[in-house]
């Protein structure tokens, strides 16, 4: 149990486009999610927290006009990449918090390749 | 400032044989500690999880262990295997807010 699916699993896209990604937790429900970016053997850098059916909180440094989050279910959150740029090419990955659980597991999607040309 | 440090940054090592990987941390308060396994191009899966009681858990040919005291964890594989190529990524979780923050990684390269 305890699955994240990602959708796509990878996208190319011109510069100026914008881009989905959904983020869905398949047999859990997750109160809150977690996005991710990860450069080329880097680690995992924390874009936002999202909770379900409130505004999601961006790290520093992280434009929210930028980057979109939408958390509308318990089972879906989306992140837009707006107007993206080359720059914005990256794997994005998405994680969902099992609710009510003390340890607070997270469990990771299996990302999202984005190519901005 | 919460930080997390893995060591080394990369290992190589022969199939069949054992390795450590380090992590040490600052993180406080602490709620948990977590070792993932990535492979490139994938989201990590997790390999195991210790709250503040543990100091060993093991998942098969991987066993963890902590020391909260010193604030140390360390992953240990046993007989590698070439699927044992991955980033290995500790992470840990700030008791209150539960974010967690991340480790740079071991990268592991397994030779046959």
């Amino acid at each position: 149990g305890a699955v994240v699916s990602q959708h796509p699993s990878r996208v190319i896209c011109k510069s100026g486009t914008s881009v989905k990604i959904e983020c869905r937790s398949l047999d859990f429900q997750a109160t809150t999610m977690f996005w991710y970016r990860q450069f080329p053997k880097k680690s995992l850098m924390l874009m936002a927290t999202s909770n379900e059916g409130s505004k999601a909180t961006y790290e520093q440094g992280v434009e929210k006009d930028k980057f979109l989050i939408n958390h509308a279910s318990l089972t879906l959150s989306t992140l837009t990449v707006t107007s993206a740029h080359p720059e914005d090419s990256s794997f994005y990955i998405c994680s969902a918090q099992l609710a009510g659980t003390a340890a607070d597991t997270q469990y990771f999607g299996p990302g999202t390749r984005l190519t901005v040309l | 400032k919460n930080q997390v440090e893995q060591s080394p940054q990369s290992l190589i090592i022969l199939e069949g044989k054992n390795c450590t990987l380090q992590c040490n941390y600052t993180v406080s308060p602490f709620s948990n500690l977590r070792w993932y396994k990535q492979d490139t191009g994938r989201g990590p899966v997790s390999l195991t999880i210790m709250t503040f009681s543990e100091n060993t858990k093991s998942n098969g040919r991987y066993t963890a262990t902590l020391d909260a005291d010193t604030k140390q964890s360390s992953l240990h594989i046993t007989a590698s295997q070439l699927s044992d190529s991955a980033s290995y990524i500790c992470v840990v979780t700030s008791g209150g807010s539960y974010i967690p923050t991340f480790g740079r990684g071991t990268s592991l390269i397994v030779h046959p």
